[in-house]
C-alpha cells in the first residue's frame, strides 16, 4: 500500500502545548507530504519533504523524515485552538496522493 | 490565484437517481483528482487525470460512476445510479503536474446525501 498510516489517531492538548504526530509508510517515496483538514479551510498543504532531506521547517511546523525507517513525524509548536484538524501524510510513490486516516487532534483553549 | 471550484456544495438525492458533481482546476493545472470522503475516514481517490487522459481509476465503481475531463480542464463526476453509501463528501483536487514535487489544492467539496 503506498498510503501512509498516521499515529496516533487522536491527539488532545491544550493551548501552548506542542503536538507531535507520526507516520509510517511500507513503499519507497519520493516525496512526502502532510496535509491538514479543517471545516473551515477544507483540505490544505501543509509541508513537502523530498526523500533526500531530513528535517524541514515550516512556520511552527517541524517535519521529520526518516527513509530507513520509513517514517515521518510533524511537530506543531504551540499549538494554538485554530490547530483543532486532522492531519494526514502522503507519501506519493508513483504519481498518486493516497490518504490514510489521520491523526485527528483536537486543542483546547 | 483562483482555487479549485467545485458545485454544487450540497445535493440530496433519492437512491437510485443520478447526480452530476462539477469541478473546474486551477488555470495551467495538468493534474485533476477526484476524492471520495466518508465520515470519519480519509479521502479515498476515485480517478485522477493527467490533462484529458486517466492516470488511475482503479477504485471507481465503474458501474454506476463515471468520470469525464473537457479538453483537459474541467471535470464532471456521475453517479448513477446512487446508493445509501455513496453518501459522501466528493474533493476535487489539481496540481500542477503530479504529486511528485508539487502540493495538490483542494476545492471544498460536495457533500452529498443519498436517502
Amino acid at each position: 500500500s503506498q498510503q501512509g498510516e498516521e499515529d496516533p489517531q487522536a491527539l488532545s492538548i491544550q493551548e501552548g502545548e506542542n503536538a507531535t504526530m507520526n507516520c509510517s509508510y511500507k513503499t519507497s517515496i519520493n516525496n512526502l507530504q502532510w496535509y491538514r483538514q479543517n471545516s473551515g479551510r477544507g483540505l490544505v498543504h501543509l509541508i513537502l519533504i523530498r526523500s533526500n532531506e531530513r528535517e524541514k521547517h515550516s512556520g511552527r511546523l517541524r517535519v521529520t523524515l526518516d527513509t530507513s525507517k520509513k517514517s515521518s513525524s510533524l511537530l506543531i509548536t504551540a499549538s494554538r485552538a485554530a490547530d483543532t484538524a486532522s492531519y494526514f501524510c502522503v507519501g506519493p510513490g508513483f504519481q498518486k496522493l493516497v490518504f490514510g486516516t489521520g491523526t485527528r487532534l483536537l486543542v483546547s483553549p | 490565484e483562483a482555487g479549485v471550484a467545485q458545485s454544487p456544495r450540497y445535493k440530496i438525492i433519492e437512491k437510485r437517481q443520478s447526480v452530476a458533481f462539477w469541478c473546474n482546476p486551477i488555470s495551467g493545472h495538468a493534474t485533476l483528482y477526484w476524492y471520495q470522503q466518508i465520515l470519519g475516514q480519509g479521502p479515498k481517490l476515485l480517478i485522477q487525470f493527467q490533462n484529458n487522459g486517466v492516470v488511475d481509476d482503479s477504485q471507481l465503481p465503474k458501474d454506476r460512476f463515471s468520470a469525464e475531463r473537457l479538453k483537459g480542464v474541467d471535470s464532471t463526476l456521475k453517479i448513477q445510479p446512487a446508493k445509501l453509501e455513496d453518501s459522501a463528501v466528493y474533493l476535487c483536487a489539481s496540481s500542477y503536474w503530479d504529486s511528485l514535487n508539487t502540493e495538490a489544492f483542494f476545492g471544498q467539496g460536495t457533500r452529498l446525501t443519498v436517502v
